[in-house]
């Protein structure tokens, strides 16, 4: 069964400073998904990474993934007040299910 | 075009009562999930459908939940006998099948049981 653990849990961080989120999981997943929940909304889909190697940009976020060591990074860079949510990652073992990790809640201070 | 939609919102009831959600997925998605979400965690995968059948029920915790998507498009989930621990967001996701499966989700109905 595929478990998905993130780390940190909490990250408090101040803008224009640079940051990793960590996602590792513990068997074969076919994708790696990155999620963006604001307080009291749904998830918005922010990546869909597949392969090894993988890795794709959107502004200030990166994401990649390394499936030989079974982690997945996301990357911030000149954090900035709007980033500030919680961030999910999450694996597919098939076309169905994902397994989630219990979020990364961002807090980007002036 | 239109995004995942859920009604209700927002449900309250009483213990043991029995509740349906719903989900209106993006037309034309084959692909449709349910998740239940309590605060402070990930998501917690229920069910999934491939058109009218559900695929995988493995995440459904008891015989109390059930879910329909009769025409292969809204779905419901059903909830007898609710009890407190039921109490979450419930979300609903759907996708085009294929490489990617990339899953859009809804609003959520956020679920009380008093």
């Amino acid at each position: 069964e595929l478990k998905v653990e993130q780390n940190p849990l909490f990250l408090s961080m101040q803008e224009g400073k640079n940051y990793t989120i960590y996602c590792n999981y513990s068997t074969t997943s076919d994708r790696l998904y990155w999620y963006r929940q604001d307080p009291g909304k749904s998830l918005e889909s922010l990546f869909v990474l597949l392969s090894n190697g993988a890795v794709k940009q959107e502004g200030r976020l990166m994401a990649s993934l390394d499936t030989k060591a079974r982690l997945s990074t996301l990357h911030i860079t000149a954090a900035v007040h709007d980033l500030s949510a919680t961030y999910f990652c999450a694996g597919n073992t098939n076309a169905g299910k994902s397994t989630f990790g219990d979020g990364t809640t961002l807090t980007v201070k002036p | 075009g239109a995004g995942v939609s859920q009604t209700p919102s927002n449900k309250v009831t009483e213990k043991g009562k029995y509740v349906e959600l719903r989900c209106d997925p993006i037309s034309g998605h084959t692909a449709l999930y349910w998740y239940r979400q309590s605060l402070g965690q990930g998501p917690e995968f229920l069910i999934y459908f491939q058109g009218t059948g559900a695929a995988d029920d493995s995440g459904l915790p008891n015989d109390r939940f059930f879910a329909v998507r009769p025409e292969g498009s809204v779905s419901t989930l059903k909830i007898q006998r609710t009890e407190r621990g039921d109490s979450a967001v419930y979300l609903c996701a759907s996708s085009l099948l294929g490489q990617y499966n990339e899953q859009f989700f809804g609003p959520g109905t956020r679920l009380t049981v008093l």
